[in-house]
């Protein structure tokens, strides 16, 4: 169990620029879920992946937010246009169908629009 | 209304004292799940401990202990003997089973701070 990855840890970007944002899952975790934490805020849900679908999206989730998990196994964050209120932590979460336990979270990307 | 209420945004405790963060919910669900993170200064969310809405029995994992109480719909986290390496924020967190699909709600956090 090597836990949930995300890359980059960091990343400052240019208002209007894109970014993309990777989570590697816990590899039999099935779930998959990006939340975004900011300043003195709990995390909040944007979006969720059962294998390769996305069965739910947050209404946080702008038209300039896509979120894709291709095959099942990964998972990829793009912004488009960043704006400035994009500045955020964004965590990737996995879990398997298991009643009763949380997910597990990887160390998040923290992303600064300057 | 906020799903999951945390009332104190810092707190402070003596080394090898016992702390207890607040939490209260919202829901209409009769099926859900109550979680505590903590959230080092290093940003991971690390899962501490669960209690279900038909546990009948209050949740213990170590030294971190849930306060249970369904009628008052709160959920209260006791950290036994505080150690230095337990300041952090810690979060609540509940999902509904029926209601809103798979998505945690979490609270706005409480900041501890164990005093040597």
């Amino acid at each position: 169990d090597t836990g949930v990855s995300q890359n980059p840890r960091h990343k400052i970007t240019k208002r209007g620029q894109n970014v993309t944002f990777r989570c590697d899952p816990i590899s039999e975790h099935n779930r998959l879920y990006w939340y975004r934490q900011t300043l003195g805020q709990g995390p909040e849900f944007l979006t969720y992946f059962q294998n390769e679908a996305q069965l739910e999206k947050s209404r946080l989730l702008s038209d300039r937010f896509s979120a894709e998990r291709p095959k099942g196994s990964f998972s990829t964050l793009e912004i488009q246009r960043t704006e400035q209120g994009d500045s955020a932590m964004y965590l990737c979460a996995s879990s398997r169908r298991n009643r009763g336990y949380g997910y597990t979270f990887g160390s998040g990307t923290r992303l600064t629009v300057v | 209304a906020q799903k999951i209420t945390q009332t104190q945004p810092g707190m402070f405790v003596q080394e090898k004292e016992a702390v207890t963060l607040d939490c209260t919910y919202d829901t209409s669900d009769q099926s859900y799940g109550l979680f505590w993170y903590k959230q080092p200064s290093s940003g991971e969310m690390i899962f501490l401990i669960y209690q279900g809405s038909y546990d009948e029995q209050n949740a213990t994992e170590g030294r971190y202990s849930l306060n249970f109480q369904k009628a008052r719909k709160s959920t209260n986290l006791v950290i036994s003997a505080s150690q230095l390496g337990d300041s952090a924020m810690y979060f609540c967190a509940m999902r509904e089973t029926h209601s809103t699909g798979n998505q945690f709600y979490f609270g706005t956090g409480t900041s501890l701070t164990v005093i040597p």
